[in-house]
């Protein structure tokens, strides 16, 4: 059965570090978005993409993060400098139409831990 | 401010015990509400998902509820199985809001032998 993969599982790095977090999703879906749990919280929405470009982001995806498509499967999470609150879980999704219609196909997640 | 809602955090039955799991929605407008599992350490895996005109959708052991007028959902288990252990997350769509989903705070559901 299709999946949604991520890596690594989990990364650890210092304060104020780059991080790129990878994900490949169902290869004929069309929509990709970037969740995350910090540890005993709700899960978050980040930024949805489609197109190639941002469709929708939300108020904690601020300049420090950035997403690409660099190729024809990988969608990456880049966040600039790292801080202690950027601590968490974060899962990729993917799904196959947009709005009502997108059942989403959530990936094992990546645990970034900064120090 | 859109809210989800769970109740209650957390449940222990005995397996084969039916359960039902409540869920409480201030977003509006809504387009559509989603009920996932999630494995500690996990991601969350969709076991239903209802538009604003639907009461009631079903997936084997799993049925979800919903009433838009009282906003308000329930997802009842049958039969319990213990690797029905999880967190289970009831998560709305606003209209328009294309797949920016609210997620509630999830009940942590432990079925014993």
């Amino acid at each position: 059965e299709p999946e949604v993969t991520q890596t690594p599982s989990h990364q650890v790095t210092q304060m104020g570090q780059e991080v790129i977090l990878r994900c490949v999703p169902i290869s004929n879906h069309l929509y990709f978005y970037w969740y995350r749990q910090i540890l005993g919280q709700k899960v978050e929405f980040l930024v949805s993409f489609y197109n190639n470009e941002i469709s929708e982001k939300s108020e904690i995806f601020d300049d420090q993060f950035s997403v690409e498509r660099p190729d024809g499967s990988n969608f990456t999470l880049k966040i600039r400098s790292t801080k202690l609150e950027d601590s968490a879980m974060y899962f990729c999704a993917s799904s196959a139409a947009g709005g009502a219609a997108g059942e989403l196909f959530f990936g094992e997640g990546s645990r970034l831990t900064v120090l | 401010k859109n809210q989800v809602e769970q109740s209650p955090q957390s449940l222990i039955i005995l397996e084969g015990k039916n359960c039902t799991l409540q869920c409480n929605y201030t977003v509006s407008p809504f387009s559509n509400l989603r009920w996932y599992k999630q494995d500690t350490g996990r991601g969350p895996v969709s076991l239903t998902i209802m538009t604003f005109s639907e009461n009631t959708k079903s997936n084997g052991r799993y049925t979800a509820t919903l009433d838009a007028d009282t906003k308000q959902s329930s997802l009842h288990i049958t039969a319990s199985q213990l690797s029905d252990s999880a967190s289970y997350i009831c998560v709305v769509s606003p209209s328009g809001g294309g797949n920016m989903l609210t997620f509630g705070g999830g009940t942590r559901l432990m079925v014993k032998p």
